[in-house]
């Protein structure tokens, strides 16, 4: 079966931390693909990232980096210096042949 | 214009009422998705088509019907709304298996039952 998990509900930091938003998935596919999605409160939908599953180059943009760890089925996403603009619910999503997220975690960045 | 636009972006209906949300798109891809998101579950599948011929059960289509009148177009009705189906409904695009850039998601309608 395929599926996302995303274990932290909701996680709360005080600006200028750095902070891991964990992504667990599971499926049978040799080949898929990894997505994260930034929701802020106004409600649309973000693309920040996708990885396939044969790229395991760690990826960093600005502020954000990703790693991805196939041994672990893992593909955690890391702000560092967080801003209180970074503030949304952040979903993990896995695709095969449609997408399926996870639950999402939302963060909290506090002044 | 936005790639997927999604009318109406807020509706509150009664009990029982029949609804269409509906969702086209300029991007010429040919799959279509449609989505709730309700507080702490994330994004559902609802219904997916991969071409205006292909309709398929997502992981929650009951109560819900969709239409693909082109490979613009995709209406998802309520056929007889109840309060459990107050959500944000997202309609979503995409070109293929992976699609490089992501799926590409219209700004959602919010939906309530009362």
């Amino acid at each position: 079966a395929q599926k996302v998990t995303q274990a932290q509900t909701e996680i709360s930091v005080v600006e200028k931390e750095d902070v891991t938003l964990d992504c667990v998935y599971e499926t049978r596919d040799t080949t898929y693909y990894l997505f994260w999605y930034k929701q802020p409160p106004s409600g649309e939908l973000v693309f920040l990232i996708r990885r396939n599953s044969f790229d395991e180059q760690n990826e960093i943009s600005g502020r954000y980096s990703w790693n991805f760890q196939k041994s672990t089925s893992s593909f955690n996403f890391t702000i560092t210096a967080s801003q209180v603009v970074d503030s949304a619910v952040y979903f993990c999503a896995l695709v095969y042949d449609k997408i399926i997220f996870g639950k999402g975690t939302r963060l909290h960045i506090l002044p | 214009d936005a790639d997927v636009t999604q009318t109406p972006r807020n509706r509150i209906t009664k009990t029982g009422k029949r609804i269409m949300l509906e969702c086209s798109q300029t991007k010429g891809h040919d799959r279509m998705y449609w989505y709730r998101q309700d507080p702490g579950l994330g994004l559902r599948l609802i219904y997916y088509s991969f071409d205006v011929k292909d309709i398929n059960k997502g992981e929650i289509s009951d109560g819900y019907s969709v239409s693909r009148q082109a490979q613009a177009k995709f209406s998802l009705s309520l056929e007889s709304a109840i309060p459990n189906q107050t959500a944000l409904y997202f309609c979503a695009t995409s070109q293929s298996y992976g699609d490089s850039y992501g799926y590409t998601f219209g700004s959602g309608t919010r939906l309530t039952v009362v």
